[in-house]
């Protein structure tokens, strides 16, 4: 069956250094893949996205790479801050009719 | 960037109420918009792909009586959940996208508690 999955439920990290987040799927052939934000209550904030045929994509502190062949994700956000403190969800869209699947997210704790 | 508005952000009311939440997508025309339903501590689940003019296409183990959808207009769509019981408690949010390989944008979410 079809599954995504973030490392790990939460992740803390000190201010000032890169965090790391990992999105790792199986039995998908993602078109593209996107990553957001979600702060508690509220709805999810798109960031990125990269395509199949990309190996990275930056914004500003924020890098992402897409391996199809490890069939993984890896979202970086370089000298963190804790505004930067939230879930970030991966999701992947395999084309068709539009449908995009979210992973459960990881909880991201700057601390000062 | 693109806005979209979701109404009400946060409803209490009583077993066997039905209750209509709005996904409006306030500077760009939505020919799809999307529901999703959030447990706490869970990811997005997908409930129905909204379509203007046509039925919504709900997904596997999704009510759709129970669950009413309604894309009147390029820029709205409802949700209808009828006669709402306790485990209806939930948090729904809405999105919408200008083409389908495009990113979607979201409501706020609205967080309905069925007593």
């Amino acid at each position: 069956s079809q599954k995504i999955e973030q490392n790990s439920e939460a992740l803390n990290i000190q201010e000032g250094k890169t965090a790391t987040l990992t999105c790792n799927y199986t039995n998908y052939s993602p078109a593209y893949l996107q990553w957001y934000r979600q702060d508690p209550g509220r709805g999810p904030v798109f960031l990125l996205l990269i395509r199949e045929n990309e190996k990275e994509k930056r914004k500003e502190r924020l890098k992402v790479t897409f391996d199809t062949t490890l069939k993984q994700s890896l979202f970086h956000i370089t000298a963190s801050q804790p505004a930067d403190s939230a879930t970030y969800l991966c999701a992947l869209y395999s084309g068709g009719y539009q449908k995009v699947t979210f992973g459960t997210g990881t909880k991201l704790q700057v601390i000062p | 960037g693109a806005v979209v508005s979701q109404h009400p952000s946060w409803v209490i009311c009583k077993s066997g109420t039905s209750v209509k939440i709005e996904c409006r997508s306030l500077d760009f025309q939505a020919t799809t918009m999307f529901w999703y339903r959030q447990f706490p501590k869970q990811s997005l689940m997908l409930m129905a792909t909204s379509n203007e003019g046509s039925k919504a296409t709900y997904e596997q183990g999704v009510e759709k009586d129970k669950f009413l959808i309604n894309h009147a207009s390029l820029t709205l769509s409802t949700l209808t959940v009828t006669s709402a019981h306790p485990e209806d408690s939930s948090f729904y949010i809405c999105s919408a996208n200008r083409e389908g390989n495009q990113p979607q944008h979201f409501g706020d979410g609205t967080r309905l508690s069925i007593l």
